[in-house]
Parts: structure tokens; sequence; C-alpha cells
């Protein structure tokens, strides 16, 4: 019983396509997050909904757009892919947005490969 | 911008020695957590300290948030191979939607 699922688990892509990630939790939580771990492994907010209103939105490319169709899925799509694109990009939800105490629960990643 | 500097950022250690982990800002959080991510999974919550001066053991992990709310240290008494993982320090930002700001992480390698 996954919790927080994403799909796909990896994705090889060349520079210039459009792609998709997407994102599911079974949860029951109101708030949904997209982060990206580069290389060095740092975790960076990128985005954030919560009951579908978007709240978060970092200093992101406008090449990067969420969307979220109904509570338990926020997706991702990015266009015209460039190499720096290549990361580690996680979901994740959590119950309530201003909860102080209330763990974010992490898929399992997507790893995202630009050639 | 608020930083969270977390050091080390890699750690060698054989099993049974003890160590810390830092976690310092300038700025003030409302609540620090501290995650545990392994090879090709997502991070897994340890811990949540949201008092000033706040102590908290999990089995022979302790941790600590400091009495300003800008830093917090997370200790390993004799430290096991299972221990092996990368820990994240994340802090929580005031009024801004659950947002967290992470450390850079501290790469863990317990060796037998």
């Amino acid at each position: 019983d996954t919790a927080v699922s994403q799909t796909p688990k990896y994705l090889v892509t060349q520079m210039g396509n459009d792609k998709s990630i997407k994102c599911e939790q079974n949860l029951g939580h109101d708030t949904m997050y997209w982060y990206k771990q580069d290389s060095k492994k740092f975790l960076k907010i990128m985005f954030s909904y919560n009951n579908k209103e978007l709240i978060i939105n970092e200093t992101v490319p406008n090449r990067f757009s969420p969307k979220s169709p109904d509570k338990a899925h926020l997706n991702l799509h990015i266009n015209s892919l460039e190499l720096g694109d290549s990361a580690v990009y996680f979901c994740a939800s959590s119950q309530g947005a201003s909860a102080n105490n209330q763990p974010q629960h992490f898929g399992d990643g997507t790893r995202l490969s630009i050639l | 911008t608020q930083l969270l500097e977390q050091s080390p950022q890699f750690l060698s250690i054989q099993e049974g020695e003890n160590l810390t982990v830092y976690c310092n800002s300038s700025s003030v959080f409302s609540s620090l957590q501290w995650y545990r991510q392994e090879p090709g999974e997502g991070p897994v919550l340890l811990v949540t300290v949201v008092t000033g001066g706040e102590v908290k053991k999990l089995k022979r992990l302790t941790f600590q948030f400091g009495d300003a709310r800008k830093d917090s240290s997370l200790h390993i008494t004799a430290a096991q191979p299972g221990d092996t993982g990368l820990y994240l320090c994340a802090g929580r930002v005031y009024n801004q939607g659950g947002k967290l700001i992470f450390g850079q992480g501290t790469e863990l390698s317990v060796k037998p």
C-alpha cells in the first residue's frame, strides 16, 4: 500500500522535449508538494498545493507547470527540457499546510536524466 | 532568503562511535524536522522539535532544538551499520504554507 506514489521512477529523454511526472497520495492529505534534489543531495521546494490551490511557488522557471486535478493528485509538466533539469524530483504530501508538527510523506522520487 | 547550514556533509565512522550532526541558521523556524533518506527512496521523518530548548530521544538518537529556534543537533550514540544513510534537517518557515527549508544533508557511513 504505497502512500505517495509517483511515476515514472526513471525518465531519460532528450533536451528540448516535454515530459510529465505524476503523483498520487492515498493518505487523505490536503497538501501536496514538489521538490527537486540535485546531484549534491540538496532538496529544494518547488511548489505546494493545498486543496487544489497553489500556495507555494518558488523561483522556478515557467517551463515547470504543476497541476492538481484533485487533492489526491499533483502532476508536474516540464516543457523544453534542459540539461540542468537533470535531478531527482520528489512528490510529498502532508495534512494541513500550517500545522507545525505534521510530517511530510515523500514518494520514492523520479530520476530525470536529460541527454 | 532562509538558509540552513548542515555539517558535516560527509561522516565515515566505525561501529560503536558517537557522532553529532549540526544544523544552523540565522533565521527562526516555527519547528524543525529531521529526516533520513535511504538510496533510491524518499526522506522519512525521524522527529519534529517545536519548542526552543526541546530535546527528544529516539532510541540511540537524541535531537535538540536550540533555545532561539535557529539551530538543531542530532546526536547518535554507539552508531550501528544500520544507521548508514543521508540525514536531512528541515526548518519550517513561519506563515508560508508549510514550506520547509532543507539543510544540505549529512551522508553517514558506519563501518562494521
